[in-house]
């Protein structure tokens, strides 16, 4: 079946370390996104890429970092900068360029606990 | 800059009875996709219905329906026939063809009432 993994669903980080969010898609979409939400406050843009090897900056991208070496991978990487990193994180793709119209795919989520 | 927002935090309706979810955006784009998700308990997103704005025709899905009133830059969603199975987060999200990314709202929770 054809969809979008997020691993792992719930994610334990002591202050200070980084930590990365897996996300990984069979669907042959050209782009990805990655998302933040919060209670009360929607979902928040992080980083997106509509292609292999680019990516640019959401609304919220200060203490985060990403890497899109491969079409189906698109990793998060919550770093020590992060001031505020224990949240819910959703990863998205959709077809992109080729089909403007098309509505984001979502991931299942993971939950991430700074203790 | 595109914006989303959604006024109303909570809602609730009785089961078999009808609500209307508000939503307003404003964007300087005329290429762009408006759409509705639900995220149920689980927390998994799922499209609801989709607008081209450029058709005028208001998009339906079974007992999913909206209101797109362009030039008011507003897209309410009508939920018919509420079912137990729709008390869930709703998000109103609008897609642009210039910047290719996704601006969400934040949400609305309905409950239905049995």
């Amino acid at each position: 079946d054809g969809g979008i993994t997020q691993s792992p669903k719930y994610l334990f980080r002591k202050e200070g370390q980084n930590v990365t969010l897996s996300c990984e898609q069979n669907l042959n979409h050209d782009a990805m996104y990655w998302y933040r939400q919060d209670p009360g406050q929607g979902l928040r843009l992080i980083y997106y890429s509509q292609i292999v090897n680019d990516f640019q900056k959401g609304d919220i991208a200060e203490g985060y970092s990403v890497s899109r070496e491969k079409k189906e991978s698109f990793p998060l990487t919550v770093t020590s900068a992060q001031k505020n990193p224990t949240a819910f994180y959703l990863c998205a793709s959709s077809m992109g360029l080729l089909l403007k119209n098309t509505e984001a795919f979502f991931g299942q989520g993971t939950r991430l606990t700074v203790v | 800059a595109q914006t989303v927002t959604q006024s109303q935090p909570e809602m609730s309706v009785q089961e078999a009875e009808t609500v209307t979810l508000s939503c307003t955006y404003d964007t300087s784009e005329n290429n762009y996709y408006l759409f509705w998700y639900k995220q149920p308990p689980s927390r998994q997103m799922i499209l609801v219905i989709r607008q081209e704005a450029y058709k005028q025709q208001n998009a339906t899905e079974n007992r999913f329906s909206v209101n797109f009133q362009k030039a008011a830059k507003s897209f309410s969603l009508k939920i018919s026939d509420s079912q137990l199975g729709d008390t869930a987060m709703y998000f109103c999200a609008l897609f642009t063809s210039g910047t290719y990314k996704y601006i969400f709202g934040t949400g609305t929770r309905l409950k239905v009432l049995a």
